[in-house]
């Protein structure tokens, strides 16, 4: 089973439009997690984390996560967004006991004009 | 801060030829470097973790003699794809953590787009 799934490939939406990208994981990783934008031909730039805490986590370029235990959920969200987040998004957890990543398999973000 | 630095960032080469790749953490001392493979509309995959002065750690199904890495100093690691061949086309990304830490996150290189022909 996947450690971190995202269940969505693709997200579009309009410009403007709040966003939820999802991520839910297993008990196999810890409760350490992030989440990565890619754009193309680039490495990962981290937008944010959870490492404990408030649940509600902000990251920059206006986007935020919550951490829902409950639901092993950590998504990812902007009230408005922008051409310019058209990218792809990465959710990551550390697998148990160790600094590696176990990362999902992304969500592209194609904001629409 | 934090800006890790990754050459060259495409290669094209024949078939049967060796490739090294280059990583550099620019303003901070790198104690772990991570190795990974993306592939088309894949997520990254995990090939090592190497920590400055000592061998590469190689995940599970990757070959080690295949992919040669070394971690010479704080500030470089070189990962080294030997005797390459067009399965081995890929997008290579390294990362690397300052030191240990939950707290301490990866920063990511910009990839290597690496073409066998």
């Amino acid at each position: 089973a996947q450690s971190v799934t995202q269940l969505d490939s693709q997200v579009p939406v309009f410009e403007e439009a709040p966003v939820e990208l999802r991520c839910n994981y297993s008990s196999s990783v810890s409760v350490y997690l992030f989440w990565y934008v890619q754009y193309p031909n680039q490495g990962l730039q981290l937008l944010l984390k959870y490492l404990s805490g408030s649940t509600l986590v902000k990251g920059i370029n206006g986007f935020e996560a919550e951490f829902n235990k409950s639901q092993t959920s950590f998504h990812l969200r902007k009230p408005s967004v922008h051409i310019s987040d058209t990218a792809e998004y990465f959710c990551a957890a550390l697998k148990q006991g160790t600094y590696k990543y176990i990362f999902g398999t992304g969500t592209r973000l194609k904001v629409l004009a | 801060g934090a800006v890790v630095s990754q050459h060259p960032s495409r290669v094209i080469c024949k078939s049967g030829t060796s490739v090294k790749i280059e990583c550099r953490s620019l303003d901070f001392q790198a104690t772990t470097m991570f190795w990974y493979r993306q592939f088309p509309k894949k997520s990254l995959m995990l090939m090592a973790t190497s920590n400055e002065g000592s061998k590469a750690t190689y995940e599970q199904g990757v070959e080690k003699d295949k992919f040669l890495i070394n971690h010479a100093s704080l500030t470089l690691s070189t990962l080294t794809v030997t005797s390459a061949h067009p399965e081995d086309s890929s997008f290579y990304i390294c990362s690397a953590r300052a030191a240990a830490g939950i707290d301490q996150p990866q920063h990511f290189g910009d990839g290597t787009r690496l073409s066998i022909l």
